[in-house]
């Protein structure tokens, strides 16, 4: 099956810095998304990017498929950022949909 | 409204019991999941509902049966779970397209699960 991974396991910011993470995969994907995972489990969609840029406040994401990777960008980091970030696939074909995740990057933000 | 709602937030159960989780949408999506969640780990698909209908089982173990009563609903139905298979239940959904092609997928808060 398709392997994703993602950079750095784990980073620590103060408040104010940026960031960037990183999610490579193995094969070429329909679908992309970057989540956050809150405290309390939840994860929240940050990007759907299968290809290209989207940008949303404080956060962008770029997904370059021909090359097999997508970046997601945190500027002006907040503590409320704190959290696990996923980068999470799709193969399509028979995969019904089926998302493999990234085994994340773990935010901290100190204030 | 993108939201998928999970009851009960928690749960714990013996071994001996049965209890089932219940997922629900209302966003007219066709494609549900089931995910199971470790500490610590990043969640994993255990059953994909395509129209109502099982279109992925990841090789789980027969304790777990899911049900989709209609396209709304989505129940994990427990029996006889095992203390490894405490985690956090994630439920989702997403649009079903044509050609087997799944939108974005929209995920519910789960249901902690403990097995003593």
């Amino acid at each position: 099956g398709i392997q994703v991974e993602q950079s750095p396991p784990d980073l620590i910011l103060q408040e104010g810095a940026n960031s960037t993470l990183r999610c490579n995969f193995s094969d070429s994907v329909n679908n992309l998304q970057w989540f956050h995972q809150n405290p309390w489990g939840q994860l929240i969609n940050l990007f759907y990017i299968p290809s290209g840029t989207k940008q949303n406040g404080r956060l962008s994401a770029t997904t370059v498929a021909t090359e097999r990777y997508s970046l997601l960008y945190i500027s002006s980091s907040q503590t409320t950022d704190s959290g696990v970030y996923f980068c999470a696939v799709n193969a399509g074909g028979t995969s019904y949909g089926k998302l493999t995740f990234g085994q994340g990057t773990i935010l901290t933000v100190h204030p | 409204d993108t939201e998928v709602t999970q009851t009960p937030k928690h749960l714990v159960m013996g071994m001996t019991n049965k209890k089932s989780l219940k997922c629900e949408q209302h966003m007219g999506h066709r494609a549900m999941y089931w995910y199971k969640q470790k500490a610590k780990k990043p969640p994993e698909l255990m059953f994909v509902y395509s129209y109502e209908k099982l279109s992925i089982n990841e090789s789980v173990p027969s304790r777990f049966s899911p049900e989709c009563p209609n396209s709304s609903l989505l129940n994990l139905h427990l029996h006889a779970l095992q203390p490894e298979d405490s985690a956090l239940y994630l439920c989702a959904s997403s649009q079903a397209l044509a050609r087997q092609r799944f939108n974005e997928q929209f995920f519910g808060p789960g249901t902690r699960l403990t097995v003593l």
